[in-house]
């Protein structure tokens, strides 16, 4: 595609639902990544895909985050029993190789839980 | 935790001046970039700088790397009121492993 896409761009949750959060990365880009960007703070890095395998997952906070990446192609992030202090912007971002290139951004998905 | 630190963390200029945003970094790195953030979207890339550049242009950027005080900086010339954003620094280190970004500069050009 055009771009890296995310959806929903929006999302809201009642404390305790399951909410999944959906990336579609630039067609040919091997490498996947999830950043958790809190109001007026940089991106914090939570998981790294190349291909289909899951690299690193050491800053997914909890167990609760699960990121998955079947194909190779779009990616899905799962958070369960959805928390206030998950409320955050979630960015998806994809290179065509890896950490050494530039990355390209979605618009992230705004998630607020109640 | 983040490696990279911004500095200043706000900025106001007036149209057609500089503005010199800083990034401090703890660890040896492989490379070096820069990102924009206008409010409300995603990242998008500037200039990259590897470990054995010393400076980089690309239109009204300029970007230094001293790699001897882990430091570098991000000019913007001639600022614009359409500059306004944030701005973030994000290193890679040697292994290509971790890729993190510092708390950015909020840069707001006053027209």
């Amino acid at each position: 595609g055009a771009g890296v896409s995310q959806s929903p761009r929006y999302k809201v949750a009642k404390r305790g639902q399951d909410v999944a959060l959906r990336c579609d990365p630039i067609s040919g880009h091997v490498s996947l990544f999830w950043y958790q960007q809190a109001l007026g703070q940089g991106p914090e890095f939570l998981t790294y895909f190349q291909n289909e395998a899951q690299l690193d997952k050491s800053g997914l906070p909890s167990d609760r985050f699960f990121a998955e990446r079947p194909e190779g192609s779009v990616s899905t992030l799962k958070i369960q029993r959805t928390q206030q202090e998950d409320s955050a912007v979630y960015l998806c971002a994809s290179s065509s190789t890896g950490f050494n290139e530039k990355l390209f951004f979605g618009s992230g998905t705004q998630l607020s839980v109640l | 935790s983040q490696q990279g630190e911004e500095d200043p963390q706000a900025l106001s200029i007036q149209e057609g001046e500089n503005a010199t945003m800083n990034c401090s970094y703890k660890t040896s790195i492989n490379n070096l970039q820069w990102y924009r953030q206008n409010s409300g979207r995603g990242l998008v890339h500037l200039i990259l700088i590897r470990s054995n550049e010393r400076e980089k242009h690309s239109g009204r950027l300029r970007v230094t790397l001293d790699t001897s005080k882990k430091s570098s900086s991000l000019l913007i010339t001639a600022s614009r009121a359409a500059d306004t954003a944030s701005y973030f620094c994000a290193t890679v280190d040697n292994y290509g492993q971790n890729f993190v970004f510092g708390p950015g500069t909020r840069l707001s050009v006053l027209p």
